[in-house]
């Protein structure tokens, strides 16, 4: 079983809809849990940190559920600049080199 | 401002040669990392520092070396043993202390053999 897993996509969705990832992680002891954003041919840069209680920041929310061992990420009001590759990182442990990488989801928003 | 400066953008290599990718951070972050990234591929770990002077394999290192002889400065070698190096190339920083720290990435590096 992958470490991280994320259903690929691409997931079209037009302007204004709400969309939801998931993501599962096969390593019960993860400690930490992170959403990267990621544009083609860019860097990924941190989107989220995902809490216990579940966050929300703006039209974003992420929620963790540790007894099913996944996490996911609701958008909300899709705007056309939402369209990007969505990493779902994992910390194994509580040591900082081990953050674990999904091979992410990509969203498509179109007009 | 601070972040992470990746250089060059784009890199060539030809056969037997090594190259070196840079990566310096203004952040004070004590811990330094350098993944590769291959098309529809999740990032992968090279290596890792979490110190000056002090430096940990990551799930490929074979073929790559780094030093880290500045807090700021975290370089990588792509030697001529790495036989497929044409990637992306990222390098990220973070806090050292606890595991819910995440990383902040550097604009990369695209390597391509000539």
């Amino acid at each position: 079983r992958k470490e991280v897993e994320q259903d690929p996509g691409p997931f079209n969705v037009p302007e204004g809809a709400t969309v939801a990832f998931n993501c599962t992680y096969s390593n019960s002891a993860s400690q930490s849990f992170f959403w990267y954003r990621q544009d083609c041919r860019k860097e990924p840069k941190l989107l989220m940190s995902v809490y216990s209680s579940g966050n929300e920041d703006g039209r974003f929310t992420a929620q963790l559920n540790r007894a099913s061992q996944y996490i996911s990420l609701l958008i909300r009001d899709s705007k056309l600049s939402d369209s990007a590759t969505y990493l779902c990182v994992v910390n194994l442990n509580s040591g900082y080199s081990t953050l674990t990488f999904g091979k992410g989801t990509m969203l498509l928003v179109s007009p | 401002d601070g972040g992470i400066t990746q250089s060059p953008k784009y890199l060539f290599r030809k056969e037997g040669q090594n190259v070196t990718l840079s990566c310096e951070q203004n952040l004070n972050h004590d811990a330094m990392y350098w993944y590769r990234q291959d098309p529809g591929q999740g990032l992968r770990l090279i290596y890792y520092s979490q110190i000056v002077n002090d430096f940990q394999k990551g799930d490929i290192a074979e073929g790559y070396s780094v030093s880290r002889e500045k807090k700021e400065s975290f370089p990588l070698t792509v030697t001529s043993a790495q036989k497929n190096p044409t990637a992306f190339y990222l390098c990220a920083s973070s806090r050292r202390e606890g595991g819910n720290q995440p990383q902040h990435f550097g604009d990369g590096t695209r390597l391509s053999i000539l």
